[in-house]
């Protein structure tokens, strides 16, 4: 199907363990994002990348790591999860900047115990 | 610096009421972009509006309509005879280029919609 997949949609992990969430997008848009979402918060940028290959951070990148190997894919890696980073979790594309609009994920509900 | 600020939480309307969303921002850009997005119960976020710096009209879209002004810095969202489809969490988001090069964009905190029926 056309569009952005984020998966899995649910995860419950434990303390220090290292999670991937994947984030795949098939309109070969340029950009793609990874925010957080808290209560209180809004949405906060996490990292995003401008084209394979190419990452920079955002407000929170701290805890996380991304890559981007092809342009469609653009996984989040938590290397050990601590309970702050309970969240839900959005994926979001966008043709060239953020001077257009993103097209989000469902979004991944993250738990760490 | 950069901030977006919904004051408004959140608002309950009556079905058919008109309700205006609040947005104010603050940049030191002179080009800038700024956004509402709907986050409808279901989770996933929609795009509703981009608007830049340099184009102050209002718009029009349905029963939604939005009043930018940058004397202000004010971009607020208003829909006119709510319905309970328009329940939801809004997001208004500010877009602006890095001096380093880049981009970032910083979402407002959001404001919940409850429209009864």
């Amino acid at each position: 199907d056309a569009g952005i997949t984020q998966s899995p949609r649910y995860k419950i992990t434990e303390t220090g363990r290292q999670v991937t969430l994947m984030c795949h997008q098939t309109w070969s848009h340029s950009y793609m994002f990874w925010y957080r979402q808290d209560l209180g918060h809004g949405l906060r940028l996490i990292y995003y990348s401008a084209a394979a290959d190419i990452t920079d951070k955002g407000e929170v990148p701290d805890g996380y790591v991304v890559s981007r190997s092809k342009t469609e894919n653009f996984p989040l890696t938590l290397e050990s999860a601590t309970r702050s980073q309970t969240s839900v979790y959005f994926c979001a594309s966008s043709v060239r900047d953020s001077y257009n609009e993103q097209f989000f994920g469902p979004g991944t509900r993250l738990t760490v115990l | 610096a950069q901030k977006v600020t919904q004051a408004q939480t959140e608002i309950s309307v009556v079905e058919k009421e008109d309700v205006t969303l609040d947005c104010v921002y603050e940049t030191r850009d002179t080009t800038y972009y700024l956004f509402w997005y709907k986050q409808p119960p279901s989770g996933e976020l929609v795009f509703l509006i981009r608007r830049n710096s340099f184009d102050e009209q209002n718009e029009i879209s349905g029963r939604y309509s939005w009043n930018f002004q940058k004397s202000t810095s004010s971009f607020n969202f208003t829909i006119t005879a709510s319905q309970v489809v328009d329940s939801a969490v809004y997001f208004c988001a500010l877009s602006e280029a890095r001096g380093t090069g880049g981009f970032k964009t910083i979402f407002g905190a959001g404001t919940r919609l409850f429209v009864k029926a």
